[in-house]
């Protein structure tokens, strides 16, 4: 168990539709960062929080947005969901600015249909 | 950006052979890199990283060197058992930007 939490596991839903997937870092963690994860495309970043601010973005739809809380925890939204939208999505968290190990959470497995 | 190339895409070993996965990166700015291992369906778990100031790093079976000038760096897994299989990453990152560029990934299939 890497500490890092991700909710909900899985998640089914149809093209058109907006869904939240939910992070919560190891405790003292600042980073979050999300990955998607498809059977073409590999392991790909998508963007990355520090404290609350939005640090470093990769390749995230305009579609897609996310946010980290006060508390830390991080939002990825996923809005007008397309079937290629369908993949495993995971967070991963990292300490300090500029710490380079990322522990990742389970993922959340969303099928759009 | 960065781009890592991953090599071979699929490696089949008798139990207690060698496997060697190697990766390649483009960006010379690039210093830290670790590997995961990911079973069906579960999380990425990292096994061993290594930072650009160091040649080689082990850790009980497993081995990881890098070569910076040639811009490459690789994994060994001496002495394979089936709990190996898996599919295993190699990334890079850099300072200023520590998102990981993920390599395409290597099945490691392990025969018993």
């Amino acid at each position: 168990d890497s500490g890092v939490t991700q909710t909900p596991k899985h998640l089914i839903t149809a093209t058109g539709q907006r869904v939240t997937l939910r992070c919560s870092p190891r405790s003292g963690d600042l980073s979050v960062y999300w990955y998607q994860q498809s059977l073409d495309q590999g392991l790909q970043f998508l963007i990355q929080y520090y404290n609350g601010e939005e640090r470093a973005k990769g390749n995230i739809l305009e579609r897609f947005s996310a946010q980290q809380f006060p508390d830390l925890h991080s939002e990825l939204n996923l809005s007008s969901l397309e079937l290629g939208d369908s993949a495993l999505y995971f967070c991963a968290s990292s300490g300090s600015w500029g710490e380079e190990t990322q522990y990742f959470g389970p993922g959340t497995r969303l099928l759009v249909l | 950006g960065e781009n890592v190339e991953q090599h071979p895409s699929t490696l089949s070993v008798q139990e207690g052979d060698s496997a060697v996965i190697k990766c390649t990166y483009s960006d010379s700015a690039s210093n830290y890199f670790p590997w995961y291992k990911q079973e069906l369906g579960k999380r990425p778990q990292l096994i061993i990283d290594i930072r650009s100031n160091v040649g080689e790093k082990k850790d009980q079976r497993i081995a990881v060197t890098l070569n910076k000038t040639a811009k490459h760096f690789s994994l060994h897994i001496t002495e394979t058992q089936p709990e190996d299989s898996a599919v295993y990453f190699c990334a890079a990152s850099k300072a200023g930007r520590r998102a990981l560029t993920f390599g395409s990934g290597t099945r490691l299939q392990v025969q018993p």
